[in-house]
């Protein structure tokens, strides 16, 4: 079976230093990796994805987010915060392996503050 | 990508009452989930709707409670059966393209239960 961890509830950065938010997964085969940001009271909408090729995936909004498979990661970065960068972060992962459910971590709230 | 639309956005009922959940899909889709959101929390996948045969349910989920309908490739229902205080939650539909593709999501439906 597989899953995500978000080891960060909150992280907080000034506004214009670099973000990094955490995410480790676990599956049996290849990994399908997703970022997701969810503002308040909205659904979730999508920012990046890894599915094969390069290893720094560029998404939206100057999102990147760095797939190691050595260390099961896929960190979400940005080079300079912004104050509406703010919201809740999901990590989320699948196997690549026949029809596999998408698994979501907890969520990590980015704070950035002006 | 997909824009997806749900309704109601939000809805107060009351106990023992049962709700419909509308989601649409501006395109066909190949698949569609229905997942449960506590606000700030993670989500739950809730099951898959099959286009026409009955939905695939995850583990503590049951038809009786949350039968399920998808009668296209752009359709779905999801209904909360005899709702209770516990049923207090967002519910979000999302949809898939591809086998490796990212799911998009609808706004939500917020539903309280008295």
């Amino acid at each position: 079976a597989q899953s995500v961890a978000q080891p960060e509830d909150q992280v907080n950065v000034a506004e214009g230093n670099p973000l990094t938010v955490k995410c480790t997964y676990s599956v049996s085969g290849n990994p399908y990796l997703f970022w997701y940001v969810q503002y308040p009271n909205r659904g979730l909408q999508f920012l990046l994805k890894y599915i094969t090729g390069d290893n720094l995936v560029k998404g939206s909004y100057g999102f990147e987010a760095e797939f190691n498979k050595s260390q099961t990661s896929f960190h979400l970065k940005k080079p300079s915060a912004l104050v509406s960068d703010s919201a809740l972060y999901f990590c989320a992962v699948r196997d690549s392996a026949g029809f596999q459910k998408l698994v979501f971590g907890t969520g990590t709230r980015l704070l950035v503050s002006p | 990508s997909a824009v997806i639309s749900q309704k109601p956005s939000r809805d107060i009922c009351q106990r023992g009452t049962s709700l419909t959940i509308q989601c649409q899909v501006d395109s066909q889709v190949t698949m569609m989930f229905w997942y449960r959101q506590q606000p700030g929390q993670s989500l739950t996948l809730i099951a898959t709707a099959n286009q026409g045969s009955e939905a695939t349910y995850e583990s503590g989920f049951v038809i009786d409670k949350f039968p399920i309908s998808r009668p296209n490739l752009t359709f779905s229902t999801l209904t909360v059966s005899n709702m209770s205080p516990e049923d207090s939650s967002i519910y979000l539909c999302s949809a898939r393209r591809d086998s490796a593709g990212e799911l998009f999501f609808g706004e939500g439906s917020r539903l309280t239960v008295l």
